[in-house]
């Protein structure tokens, strides 16, 4: 059974470039969420994703946006990069967005240089 | 808001004796509390949630957590610590947009 996967794994952009990482769910959930996780702290809830439509969002600028594919895998797109948004950035699925359990993926390290 | 505290940014703990590491919790009606563990570089890995029933949860890797409504509270626990159970320990609640919200985690070094 395959887990939550994320390509790459790692990323180097330079400020003002554009970014996009992708997530494939844990086979059977069918919906995605997305974290910000800096150096030393807890994951950031950026938004979640369910039937290909945006159901949530934390507190982030609209310069993050995703999608999700009609097979439940995503995509997020940083654009305008700055320094602060280098990070690990942690995709995780469940089955349905009503209070299920999150399965990680391994996360994307991006550096913003 | 819902809000998670994790009040020790560190614990050590002799491998063999007991460990625990502290949570508390903020949020409105019922909570639905996790356990997460991070390795280097890695995801996180999911340990045990609690949502309603037995106060005493167990989960994997021989892990266990306790809720406690009056005091708000949902500390993990393992009997014996191992030297492998060095990590990043992550609590969290899910909000009422559904969404988890994490603390900021405590670093777990069990010392041989």
């Amino acid at each position: 059974d395959a887990g939550v996967t994320q390509s790459p794994t790692h990323l180097i952009k330079t400020r003002g470039q554009q970014v996009t990482l992708r997530c494939s769910p844990k086979s059977g959930h069918d919906t995605v969420s997305w974290y910000q996780q800096a150096l030393g702290q807890g994951p950031q809830f950026i938004f979640q994703y369910y039937e290909e439509e945006e159901r949530q969002r934390g507190n982030f600028p609209d310069r993050f946006s995703g999608h999700q594919f009609p097979n439940y895998s995503s995509e997020l797109n940083v654009n305008a990069l700055l320094l602060g948004d280098s990070a690990l950035y942690l995709c995780a699925s469940s089955l349905n967005y009503l209070r299920d359990t999150q399965y990680f993926g391994p996360g994307t390290r991006l550096t913003v240089l | 808001a819902q809000s998670v505290a994790q009040p020790e940014d560190q614990v050590n703990v002799a491998e063999g004796n007991p460990l625990t590491v502290k949570c508390t919790y903020s949020v409105s009606g019922n909570p639905y509390l996790f356990w997460y563990v991070q390795y280097p570089n890695r995801g996180l890995q999911f340990l045990l949630k609690y949502i309603t029933g037995d106060n005493l949860v167990k989960g994997s890797y021989g892990f266990e957590a306790e809720f406690n409504k009056s005091q708000t509270s949902f500390h993990l626990k393992k009997p014996s610590a191992l030297v492998s159970d060095s990590a990043l320990y992550f609590c969290a609640v899910i909000d009422y947009g559904q969404n988890f919200v994490f603390g900021p985690g405590t670093r777990l070094s069990v010392l041989p």
